[in-house]
């Protein structure tokens, strides 16, 4: 089974401090996504990587960082938190499977910032 | 903008009836994949579409990709309060790794 991990499943941080939410899959994926999903706005993506040290940035990269130094792990940093980055975020990893990509979830992390 | 537009919106049955969710939008996809999510959860992966005029089932659930792999449907046979849920379709366009997301439909199934 394809497995992604996040590794907090809910956050609390105030204003102002430094973020680290990071990822792990388990399958050797090559594709990594960050998205963060908010009520009426749907699933947006904040950057993906295609390989390691490889990054894109995605429809809403302000205010954020990645970090791809192995294959298995994708860090988002929220590098100054704001109350407005208040969001589910969800990690997520595709790979090639039966003439598609598939895209595979992380639980998900709660953050809320104060 | 690529856009995918789900309906209904929200939908409320009761046990038992049959639904269908729509999922179109103007763009053409190389593949098309429907995700379930529930409350506080990640999205978890349904099913993958990719040929125009595909159908997959998935046991009371029949998925259908449009001839032309702009649109597809999600139809749920007798349907059970298990299956409550926010329901998710997601293009991907050819030649991107970036993942067109539909607006969502929240079904609640009531018993």
């Amino acid at each position: 089974d394809v497995k992604v991990t996040q590794s907090s499943r809910y956050l609390v941080k105030r204003t102002g401090e430094k973020v680290f939410l990071e990822c792990v899959q388990d399958m050797d994926h090559e594709n990594m996504f960050w998205y963060r999903q908010d009520p009426g706005l749907g699933l947006r993506l904040i950057y993906f990587s295609y390989d390691v040290k490889m990054k894109e940035k995605g429809d809403i990269p302000e205010g954020y960082s990645v970090s791809r130094e192995k294959k298995e792990r994708f860090s988002l940093i929220l590098e100054s938190a704001s109350t407005n980055q208040t969001s589910m975020y969800l990690c997520a990893s595709s790979f090639w499977r039966g003439g598609a990509y598939e895209q595979y979830f992380g639980p998900g992390t709660r953050l809320t910032v104060t | 903008t690529q856009l995918l537009e789900q309906s209904p919106q929200f939908l409320s049955i009761q046990e038992g009836e049959n639904l269908t969710v729509y999922c179109n939008s103007s763009s053409v996809f190389s593949s098309l994949q429907w995700y379930r999510q529930e409350p506080g959860e990640g999205p978890v992966l349904l099913v993958t579409v990719v040929t125009g005029g595909e159908v997959k089932k998935l046991k009371r659930l029949t998925f259908q990709f449009g001839d032309a792999r702009k649109d597809s449907s999600l139809h749920i046979t007798a349907a059970q309060p298990g299956d409550t849920g926010l329901y998710l379709c997601a293009g991907l366009p050819s030649g991107t790794y970036k993942y067109i997301f539909g607006t969502g439909t929240r079904l609640k199934v009531l018993a």
